[in-house]
């Protein structure tokens, strides 16, 4: 069974251009997670999907961020007009269940590193 | 709200040593509580966690934490440090929707022969 699968696993952008980054959760999940970790920091939550619904993305900056999580297909978090400031690890987790239900052992993926020249 | 407060940012053992990493909570209420440890280039793997059963939970590779709600502590604890043990290690906390991870600013853990 494979793990949660993140691509690409590095991705360099010049400011100005879009970013985007792929996840596929594990087999038999239907929730995706998306957190950003900032050199020195932890992991920050950015935002928590189910298949074609957006459950919470309070952690998500108001601009230039978007994520989906198609019926079919990856969860993809897109970044536009990338910045410097958006340089860092960017990890998706899925879960079997979600929310409450879920016992909080998220299953994380090997990270996207993003620079931004 | 849930916020979790590592004490250490780097802790230094030397191989067969015990192992203590530090971490206070602050929740109005009971909260749920893990480990999570991210080695060098990867991704992150749950080590424990708590969930009001028993205070004290034993978890992956030795390690154990005990919940103390007098103290608002979670402190990761292992008898004997193995080389293989130096990671990042976060302790974290769900908040009370249970739709997110609250990650502490993590540990540094070094392990020296």
């Amino acid at each position: 069974n494979a793990g949660v699968m993140q691509n690409p696993r590095h991705l360099v952008r010049r400011r100005g251009q879009e970013a985007r980054l792929r996840c596929s959760p594990m087999k038999g999940h239907s929730h995706v997670y998306w957190y950003r970790q900032l050199p020195e920091e932890g992991l920050k939550f950015m935002v928590y999907l189910q298949k074609e619904n957006i459950i919470d993305e309070s952690g998500m900056p108001k601009e230039r961020f978007s994520a989906e999580f198609p019926k079919e297909g990856p969860s993809i978090l897109r970044i536009q007009q990338v910045v410097r400031g958006d340089s860092a690890a960017y990890f998706c987790a899925s879960s079997p269940q979600g929310g409450k239900l879920n016992t909080g052992e998220l299953f994380f993926g090997e990270g996207s590193r993003l620079t931004v020249l | 709200a849930q916020s979790v407060t590592q004490l250490d940012s780097h802790v230094s053992v030397s191989e067969g040593t015990p192992v203590l990493l530090r971490c206070n909570y602050s929740s109005s209420y009971s909260p749920s509580l893990f480990w999570y440890v991210q080695h060098p280039n990867k991704g992150l793997q749950l080590l424990l966690k708590y969930t009001s059963a028993a205070t004290l939970v034993k978890g992956i590779n030795g390690f154990e934490a005990e919940f103390k709600k007098s103290e608002t502590s979670f402190h990761l604890t292992k008898p004997s440090a193995h080389m293989s043990d130096a990671a990042e290690y976060f302790c974290v906390v769900y908040n009370q929707a249970g739709t997110a991870l609250i990650f502490g600013k993590g540990t540094t853990l070094s392990v020296s022969s």
